[in-house]
Formats: structure tokens, sequence, C-alpha cells
């Protein structure tokens, strides 16, 4: 079963649009999101969080939303730019449980110049 | 510089045989984690150690073992008991302090001839 899920496996945005990537979850105990950039045979790069008591996160061009009742975050990139092509990830947890945080399956962006 | 390293980049071995991956991180984070990442799927968690001399399995921790001596370093030995070695293994640690936000090192790309 899987508890955070990436329904699109792949996006492409023309350069300048906004890329909207979604992730649903399942568990309802999760308090803590975050997305990641991946590229091939890199670590993921940490991009932005956020917490359950709040439903924007902003930081330059990227933000992130939450909708708590849907179970459904998305991370919106304004405007998008060649170099944004990467795999994105979200990643949830509970915090007052354990360290663990569930990952879901990616998605990836390619940005058209 | 602080961060994570994980040594070496590429690794191949035989089948049958034991091979350790290194992780070692200078972020003073109590936390450190070992994910596999195969193509077309997310991150898996492998096992975690929330503090020194201290580990838990993961969701796939058949074929793996791990220790915990030092705060810094978290080696991930996978045995010639995991049945599909092959794979892209992603080490990463995180702080309570910071809301468990996970940083990753590089990757080891393991090979099994």
């Amino acid at each position: 079963d899987q508890q955070v899920k990436q329904n699109s496996p792949s996006l492409s945005v023309q350069e300048g649009r906004i890329s909207i990537l979604n992730c649903d979850y399942t568990n309802s105990m999760f308090d803590y999101f975050l997305w990641y950039k991946k590229y091939p045979a890199e670590g993921p790069t940490f991009l932005i969080s956020i917490s359950s008591i709040k439903d924007k996160n902003e930081d330059g061009r990227f933000t992130v939303f939450l909708n708590k009742s849907a179970k459904h975050l998305s991370l919106h990139i304004v405007p998008s730019q060649p170099g944004d092509s990467a795999v994105y990830f979200c990643a949830a947890s509970a915090q007052k449980g354990t360290y663990k945080y569930i990952f879901g399956t990616g998605t990836r962006l390619k940005v058209l110049a | 510089d602080g961060g994570i390293t994980q040594s070496p980049k590429y690794l191949f071995r035989k089948e049958g045989q034991n091979v350790t991956l290194s992780c070692e991180q200078n972020l003073n984070h109590d936390a450190m984690y070992w994910y596999r990442q195969d193509p077309g799927q997310g991150l898996r968690l492998i096992y975690y150690s929330q503090i020194v001399n201290d580990f838990q399995k993961g969701d796939i921790a058949e074929g793996y073992s791990v220790s915990r001596e030092k705060k810094e370093s978290f080696p991930l030995t996978v045995t010639s008991a995991q049945k599909n070695p092959t794979a892209f293994y992603l080490c990463a640690s995180s702080n309570r302090l910071a809301k468990n936000t996970q940083y990753f090192g590089p990757g080891t790309r393991l090979t099994v001839l």
C-alpha cells in the first residue's frame, strides 16, 4: 500500500510557464512534508517543506500548497527554467512518531526552452 | 564544508560477495538513513538510526546490515543474501531540531556482476 503517491510520472512545460507537481497521501498522521529535486546519478536536493499547521509555504520561485482535507500537496515552480528539469520527489512524515519519511515515486519534469 | 559523503561513487562486485558502502556526515546530525532507488521507483528505506549504537529496520532490510558506532558514520553492508543488490544507494542524515529534514549524500551505484 503506497502511502505517498505521485500519479504523474512525467510532465513537460514550456520555459517561463508554471510547473505544477502533485502529490497525494493516505495517512492522516502525516504532518510534515518535503519536496526534493534529483538529477540522475546524484543525491536528492532538499527544495522546500511545509508543516500541517500551514497551507502554503513560499521560497523564491517555489511554492508548496497543502490541502489537508484532500490529503493533497502540490509544488508550483514559477517561472519554470530549463535547469529545473529533474525528477521531483515528495516525502511525508509523522513528526510525533519515528524519524521515517515515506517517499513518492517521483515526477520527471522537463522544461522546454 | 559540512555535508554527507558516500564512497565510492561506483562499485562493482561479484555475485555472492558482501560489500560495504560508506557514509560519513559532519553535520552533527543525530539520525542517519539508508535508501535504495531502483529505476522508475521512489526511495525505499533500508535502515535508519536515530542515535549512536541504535538502528531500526526500514521497509526492505532483508539482505542488508548496518552499524552505528560513531555519530558521523553509518556504513551499510550488502550481503550475499540480498537477492537483487544492483541499485543506486543513498545515505541521508537529519537533525531532530530542524524538523528532521533529511539531507542526502551523492549516492553509490552498486553493480553486482
